[in-house]
């Protein structure tokens, strides 16, 4: 079964400072991954995806994912973070039961603070 | 245009009690889907749907009832909530379904006791 791991459940960041949050997958073949984020009392917005091709994926808001095949890895960066990042940030894996995918299989989150 | 919407945003009920959780979206998406984001647990499929007329179940289905008549709606109902069920819920649609991305609503709040 597909599994997704966020391993950091707070991170804490000067603004300004770099940013990077990390993900771990379990899946078998190729998977598409994705990073969505979720603003306090909102739902989650799509930050970038990846599948296949160039391993390093440009999203919105300044956000970039480098996809690593042999750590099974799918880490979110970011040069220079802003205080309306400060966000629960989601990686998710889509979900495979039989044919086509069903759905996505969440991590458990990373919230992102920002010290001024 | 609206997007994805849910209503009502917040809820109580006791326990027995039935309610349906509604999502309408206007983007005439072909795939649906119900989540429910629990504490500690990010978010877990419980229902989707690829079509008006065709549902099936996700990762958590247990307790939750679906149909999808229309394109637009996707209604989830709770047939006798349970104290387990006290989560925030979500809908999202999309058009290419969920290898592509997905439009999230603002969730809805149920509590149960």
């Amino acid at each position: 079964a597909q599994s997704v791991t966020q391993p950091d459940i707070h991170i804490t960041v000067s603004e300004g400072a770099s940013l990077e949050l990390r993900c771990n997958y379990s899946y078998g073949a190729t998977p598409y991954l994705f990073w969505y984020v979720q603003s306090p009392g909102q739902g989650l917005q799509l930050l970038l995806k990846y599948f296949s091709g160039d391993t390093l994926v440009q999203g919105i808001k300044g956000f970039e994912a480098e996809f690593k095949r042999s750590q099974s890895s799918f880490n979110l960066r970011k040069p220079s973070v802003h205080w309306s990042d400060a966000a629960e940030y989601f990686c998710a894996v889509a979900l495979y039961s039989g044919g086509g995918a069903d759905g996505l299989t969440f991590g458990k989150g990373t919230h992102l603070i920002i010290q001024p | 245009n609206a997007g994805v919407t849910q209503t009502p945003k917040f809820q109580v009920l006791k326990t027995g009690q039935s309610m349906t959780l509604q999502c309408a979206q206007d983007m005439n998406h072909e795939y649906m889907s119900w989540y429910r984001q629990d504490p500690g647990m990010g978010l877990r499929l419980i229902h989707y749907s690829v079509g008006a007329g065709i549902t099936d179940q996700g990762e958590v289905p247990n307790g939750y009832n679906v149909s999808r008549s229309t394109t637009e709606d996707f209604p989830l109902r709770l047939l006798s909530a349970a104290p387990s069920q006290t989560s925030v819920y979500f809908c999202a649609s999309g058009p290419y379904g969920p290898t592509g991305e997905l439009f999230f609503g603002e969730g809805s709040r149920l509590t149960v006791l």
